[in-house]
Order: structure tokens, then sequence, then C-alpha cells
């Protein structure tokens, strides 16, 4: 069973203040990171797909890095507006034989305006 | 747009009567998968098609099956719902197996009373 964690669970934020969570993962059969933003009742929505160790992306106020050796991946969100607020989940995927994708629990925030 | 659609959004069924949910894609997708998110827990892998290639996970109960008639639409049917089985159940498509983006629908949250 693989196990990848997420932290916090849940966080309140001021509109306008930067924010970060991370996704920690198995460090070894690393094949892809995942983030998605769940919004309350709509469909979880791909952010990134990380493939490459000290990889970076950035969409807008939102960026995300990785390190595959030591297996972490951290999420920011700059300048947090009310419209972040949502369930961040991360989800890895492996390089061994079934390749299957394990979700986290997710990190909830709450952007307070 | 393209997306995955799951009907109901709300289900409520009684202790012990089958229950059918349902999800539909039009992005033309060979892999369509079924998610159980129970309350501040991960998504739960329950089982995937391939293409007409159905592929179970190991721990998901026989109470659970599904169905793929098309390339478009997959069913999750709960044979004998217990108050266990209440849940957010979620499906997803991705173009080749795992390792890729899933797309995912808003989700069918069901209640057994």
């Amino acid at each position: 069973i693989l196990n990848v964690e997420q932290s916090p669970q849940s966080l309140h934020v001021q509109e306008g203040d930067s924010t970060n969570f991370t996704c920690s993962f198995p460090s070894s059969n690393f094949y892809a990171l995942h983030w998605y933003r769940w919004e309350t009742a709509k469909s979880p929505e791909a952010l990134f797909v990380m493939t490459l160790n000290g990889d970076e992306k950035k969409k807008g106020r939102i960026s995300a890095t990785l390190n595959t050796k030591e297996g972490y991946s951290y999420l920011y969100i700059k300048g947090s507006q009310p419209e972040d607020s949502a369930t961040y989940l991360c989800a890895f995927s492996d390089s061994g034989g079934y390749q299957k994708v394990t979700f986290g629990t997710g990190t909830k925030l709450q952007v307070i305006p | 747009d393209a997306m995955v659609i799951q009907n109901p959004r709300y289900q409520v069924t009684q202790f012990g009567k089958p229950v059918t949910l349902s999800c539909s894609q039009t992005l033309n997708h060979n892999v369509m998968y079924w998610y159980q998110q129970k309350s501040s827990q991960a998504p739960k892998l329950l089982f995937h098609y391939y293409d007409k290639d159905f592929n179970n996970e190991a721990d998901t109960p026989d109470n659970f099956q599904s169905r793929r008639p098309n390339t478009s639409f997959c069913f999750l049917d709960i044979r004998s719902p217990g108050l266990g089985d209440a849940a957010m159940y979620l499906c997803a498509t991705s173009r080749a197996r795992f390792q890729e983006t899933q797309y995912f629908g808003p989700g069918t949250r069901l209640l057994v009373l």
C-alpha cells in the first residue's frame, strides 16, 4: 500500500495572503505527481502533472514544485482569492508493475474575504 | 464542451436495495474509473475499464459491480447497499491508463437509509 500524505488537512487564510501546502509520497518508483483542485459541487479539475525532479509548474497565481528524491511536492498560492477556496488533491503515479495512481486525502483551503 | 457527466448527483437508497450510478463521457477516452470517497478520506479506486477490459481492485467488495456497454457509458451497481457504502462516488476518464491526467465527473453522493 502506497502512502500519500497531504498537510495540512485544512487551513483558513485571509484574502490576499499567500499560502502553501505539502504532498509527501514514496521516493522510489516515481512516475508522475498530479495536483487537482476540487471546488464544492464541481468536478475535480487537473492543475498540474509533474514528472521530473526539480520540475516547477505555474498557472496564474498557483505554482508547484517537485522533489522526487525526497518524495515531496509543494503547491503555492500567491495572493489568495475567495475563488481559490477548494480542496487540493495530489495523486502519485508509480512506475512499478501495476502503475496505479494513489490519491492523498487533500488539503481543504478556505479563503476569507 | 467535452466532459464527464454523472447521474444522479444525489441518490438516496434503502439498506439492501440495489442501486445503479451512471457515468458518461464525451472525451472518447479509453479508460474509465470508479472511485469511492468517504468523508475526510482519499478517493479509493474500486475498479477501472481499459476499453472493454475490466480491472477490479483486490479489496473492492463483491457487492460492487460495474458495466461498460460502450465507450461512452459506465455504470456502478451496488447490489445490496449497506450503511457503510454511503459515500461520494466519482467517475473519471483518461486517454491511457493511470499515469495520464484523469478527467472527473462531479460525483454522486449516495445516502443509505
